[in-house]
């Protein structure tokens, strides 16, 4: 499984960042959500949120506000859009596919990741 | 809001055992830990507690007690220093959490 991620390097600060992520190896309708997660220049991971291939999105309640995620199946890409950003967006951000959690409170791990992709906002 | 809490670095000479900590709030679901070294993304070493993905060698560990997951490595060597992270569910705001992430460093 590959995933890549794709946008613009560089945003505007209250602008919009749109970012591609596209799969191949596996089918965007599997049994798996399709994640979004960013890393900070020096080191925390923030978990964004997930799309699944129905459409049902998880957001991060503290970007909930901001975020629209969307999926393509026939293209195996899957979409994340966030608004007014700041200074605070700059962050690397990763594409990844994650397990689904069971009823039994397994699952839910990341398994496959993309390289990841520089975003910067700049005012 | 919530962010696990992990040692911020740990060290340890080749050949000998290093424990990495999780804590704060575990229980309500699984923990996983990720492994990422410089440039490159994180990669899963150990999920569900224990469980290792297929060609994490045998020397990543994971155990849970009380509240805090521990993963465990064996006889380090010089390409496992990396940073660290634990994956935990935050149940007061409903979604998943990583810890801040530990510096591992094999002197």
């Amino acid at each position: 499984v590959h995933l890549q991620e794709s946008g613009p390097g560089l945003v505007k600060s209250s602008g919009t960042l749109s970012l591609t992520c596209a799969v191949s190896g596996d089918s965007l309708t599997s049994s798996h959500w399709w994640s979004w997660v960013r890393q900070f220049p020096g080191k925390g991971l923030e978990w964004i949120g997930d799309v699944f291939h129905t459409g049902s999105t998880y957001y991060s309640p503290s970007l909930r506000a901001r975020l629209t995620f969307s999926i393509d199946g026939s293209k195996s890409q899957f979409y994340m859009k966030m608004i007014s950003v700041t200074a605070a967006d700059t962050a690397y951000y990763f594409c990844a596919r994650r397990a689904l959690e069971t009823s039994t409170a397994t699952g839910g791990y990341i398994d496959y990741w993309g390289q990841g992709i520089l975003v910067t906002v700049s005012s | 809001s919530y962010v696990p809490t992990q040692p911020p670095s740990m060290a340890g000479a080749p050949g000998q055992t290093v424990s990495i900590t999780c804590g704060g709030n575990i229980g309500s679901k699984s923990v996983h830990w990720y492994q990422q070294k410089p440039g490159q993304a994180p990669v899963l070493v150990v999920y569900d507690y224990w469980y290792r993905p297929s060609g994490i060698p045998d020397r990543f560990s994971g155990s849970v007690s009380g509240g805090t997951a521990t993963l465990t490595l064996s006889r380090v060597d010089g390409g496992d220093e990396a940073d660290y992270y634990c994956q935990v569910w935050d149940s007061s705001r409903d979604h998943w959490v990583f810890g801040g992430g530990t510096k591992l460093t094999v002197l």
